[in-house]
């Protein structure tokens, strides 16, 4: 039982730069989130998706897209990549957002 | 639309001490409340959570938190500290309607031999 896996671990983005995080989870969750941490700020929600073909905007939405066309993949595009967008991103799954979420191991991004 | 407090960004015991850690919530609904615990480098683990049954919740490793509405708080403790609970702790809130999951910014503990 995989869980929630995140690729890639580790990607350096030259400013200006497009990328998608990927994110797949085998639990058969209806409800999949991107979180990003920071120093000091703790977890903050950039999109969510309640199921597939549904997806809504978290505390820090800008600069990111997210689609979810299957219930497994639940991708985050980097649009035009920013020094500010450098930071650890991470996955989550849950059965509803009541349920207990899991997560991936992270994806350390760093924009130079 | 809620929020979470933690209070103490860094917090540190004696093995063998108490430790408490400290989570307030805003919410205008009758909150669903989590922590999480996350080790270097990992993803972060469910600890316990509270969804309106018992106000006092068990979880992992000796971890208990209690919810008290009157004070909006959820504080996390364990009666007797080990070196492996060194790690930094989130608290978590949403509720019914809302289907945003809100985290606090977290506190490290350090336990100290």
């Amino acid at each position: 039982n995989a869980g929630v896996t995140q690729t890639p671990k580790f990607q350096v983005l030259k400013t200006g730069q497009s990328m998608t995080l990927q994110c797949a989870q085998d639990m058969n969750h209806e409800y999949m989130s991107w979180y990003r941490q920071d120093p000091g700020m703790g977890l903050r929600l950039i999109h969510y998706s309640v199921g597939a073909g549904i997806t809504d905007q978290g505390e820090v939405p800008n600069g990111y897209n997210v689609s979810r066309s299957t219930t497994e993949d639940f991708p985050l595009r980097l649009l035009s990549a920013a020094p500010s967008q450098t930071s650890v991103y991470f996955c989550a799954s849950s059965l509803r957002v009541d349920t207990e979420a899991f997560f991936g191991q992270g994806t350390r991004l760093t924009v130079v | 639309a809620q929020s979470v407090t933690q209070l103490g960004s860094h917090v540190s015991v004696s093995e063998g001490a108490l430790v408490l850690l400290r989570c307030n919530y805003s919410s205008s609904v009758p909150p669903y409340l989590f922590w999480y615990v996350q080790y270097p480098n990992q993803g972060l683990q469910l600890l316990l959570k509270y969804t309106s049954a018992a106000t006092l919740v068990k979880g992992i490793n000796g971890f208990e938190a209690e919810f008290k509405k009157s004070e909006t708080s959820f504080h996390l403790t364990k009666p007797s500290a080990h070196m492996s609970d060194a790690a930094e702790y989130f608290c978590a809130c949403s509720n019914f309607g809302n289907e945003k999951l809100t985290f606090g910014t977290g506190t490290r503990l350090t336990i100290i031999p």
